[in-house]
């Protein structure tokens, strides 16, 4: 009940097209959901976040949208940039509780330039 | 806004050496403190946590240890290093809601 379940492990996209990772979660106690940006070589960095009292959040060329009936939440990235690959990382954590937060195994994208 | 120090950068080790990576914060006080390990390729395995002084959870029985000897300092150790123990370290602070702000990582290669 404490995973966070993330695909696909790795994508390839072509420059300009939309890169899409999926994540979905079983304990409905999880109130914040970041994902996370990571170059080779660096530490993940937070990217864009959402809570679920919302259904989308937007940050430029980052989308989170989130479905809370469906218990599933997916990043978007619109006219995706060489620049972008990355590994990305979906998380789950319930706030103001002593739980950690739990990660997503990560997505590896590529863009094709 | 708070910094997150990590050294050194990389590491390479033989197999049973010691091992002692360095973790210090700035801009936060009483910081919850923890240490993820990345296996090449891999997810992110949380290896300890800290909430104060001398106060360390471990998630998973290992060959490591790790200590908090003073409030914004994390330290990583090992008496005997093993291949296994190689893989990407990271220092990651605690947000407000209970994300993770990381430092930029110790590359440990065990030969």
């Amino acid at each position: 009940q404490q995973q966070v379940k993330q695909s696909p492990q790795s994508l390839i996209v072509q420059k300009g097209g939309i890169s899409i990772i999926n994540c979905a979660y079983e304990n409905t106690a999880f109130d914040y959901f970041p994902w996370y940006q990571q170059f080779p070589g660096k530490g993940p960095a937070l990217l864009i976040a959402i809570r679920p009292d919302v259904s989308e959040k937007k940050e430029g060329r980052f989308t989170i949208s989130f479905n809370k009936s469906a218990k599933q939440f997916s990043l978007h990235i619109m006219d995706s940039q060489p620049g972008d690959s990355a590994t990305y990382f979906c998380a789950a954590s319930i706030t103001n509780r002593d739980d950690k937060i739990i990660f997503g195994k990560g997505t590896r994208l590529h863009i094709l330039p | 806004s708070q910094t997150i120090h990590q050294w050194p950068a990389t590491l390479v080790q033989p197999v049973g050496s010691p091992l002692s990576l360095e973790c210090t914060v700035e801009g936060t006080s009483n910081p919850n403190l923890y240490w993820y390990r990345q296996a090449a390729g891999r997810g992110l395995q949380l290896l300890f946590y800290s909430v104060g002084i001398g106060q360390i959870s471990s998630e998973v029985p290992q060959n490591l240890s790790a200590s908090r000897p003073q409030d914004r300092q994390f330290i990583l150790s090992s008496k005997k290093l093993l291949l296994s123990d190689s893989g990407f370290y990271l220092c990651a602070t605690e947000g407000a809601y209970n994300e993770q702000f990381f430092g930029p990582g110790t590359r440990l290669t065990v030969l």
